[in-house]
């Protein structure tokens, strides 16, 4: 089974500023997809951004990147030009062979003006 | 944009009672999730279904659930006789494919169960 780790329950951030969430993962398997996900107050989950562990460049979505670490098994998600409308929780979420999604705890940013 | 609807949002039912929770995927998806988030808690993984059968289940998703794609767009997890920890978020999500690209499952809104 695959353990997520995110090492910071809370964080926060100047509006227009960055912000880096940390996660660690651990997983057995070689190819596999990564996520973050981001659930506003409404408690919907949004997809922010993927990364294909096959794929060495880090994926960019915006103002969402990641730093994919394969070796280290690490996933964070740098978030910049922060907004109120980034408060949130985030969860990272491996995605397993068997198509299933693993949460970490979540990280709950909170942007302030 | 297409997306997964939930209803209802909120449902309250007494324990021992029967709920079903409904789900439309996205149109031209093929495999169907259901994840429950106690409160405050993470979001944990129930069951994949595929192809009209179950996928993937986890420890959580015991004789009390069940999951049925009644006709071609309705997506339902029941709960037989619920329990007081029953009581969560349960989201529905799906997915175009399995594997390689288009794999990201997209999420419903969420339904809440109140067990009372």
């Amino acid at each position: 089974a695959q353990t997520v780790t995110q090492s910071q329950p809370e964080m926060s951030v100047q509006e227009a500023e960055t912000v880096t969430l940390s996660c660690t993962y651990d997983t057995s398997e070689n190819n596999y997809y990564l996520f973050w996900y981001k659930q506003p107050p409404s408690r919907q989950m949004i997809l922010v951004i993927r990364q294909e562990a096959y794929k060495q460049q880090n994926a960019t979505e915006n103002r969402f990147s990641v730093n994919f670490q394969k070796a280290a098994k690490s996933f964070s998600l740098k978030i910049s030009d922060s907004q109120l409308g980034d408060t949130a929780m985030y969860f990272c979420a491996p995605l397993s062979a068997g198509n299933m999604l693993t949460f970490g705890g979540g990280t709950r940013l909170m942007v302030k003006p | 944009e297409p997306e997964v609807t939930q209803t209802p949002s909120h449902q309250v039912t007494q324990m021992g009672q029967e709920v079903i929770l409904r789900c439309v995927p996205i149109s031209n998806h093929l495999y169907f999730y259901w994840y429950r988030q106690i409160l405050g808690q993470k979001v944990e993984f129930l069951v994949s279904f595929y192809n009209n059968e179950i996928s993937e289940k986890s420890e959580i998703f015991d004789d009390q659930f069940s999951v049925e794609r009644p006709d071609g767009s309705n997506f339902t997890l029941k709960i037989r006789s619920t329990k007081l920890e029953d009581s969560a978020m349960y989201f529905c999500a799906s997915s175009l494919t399995k594997g390689r690209l288009n794999t990201e499952a997209f999420f419903g809104q969420g339904t809440r169960l109140t067990v009372v």
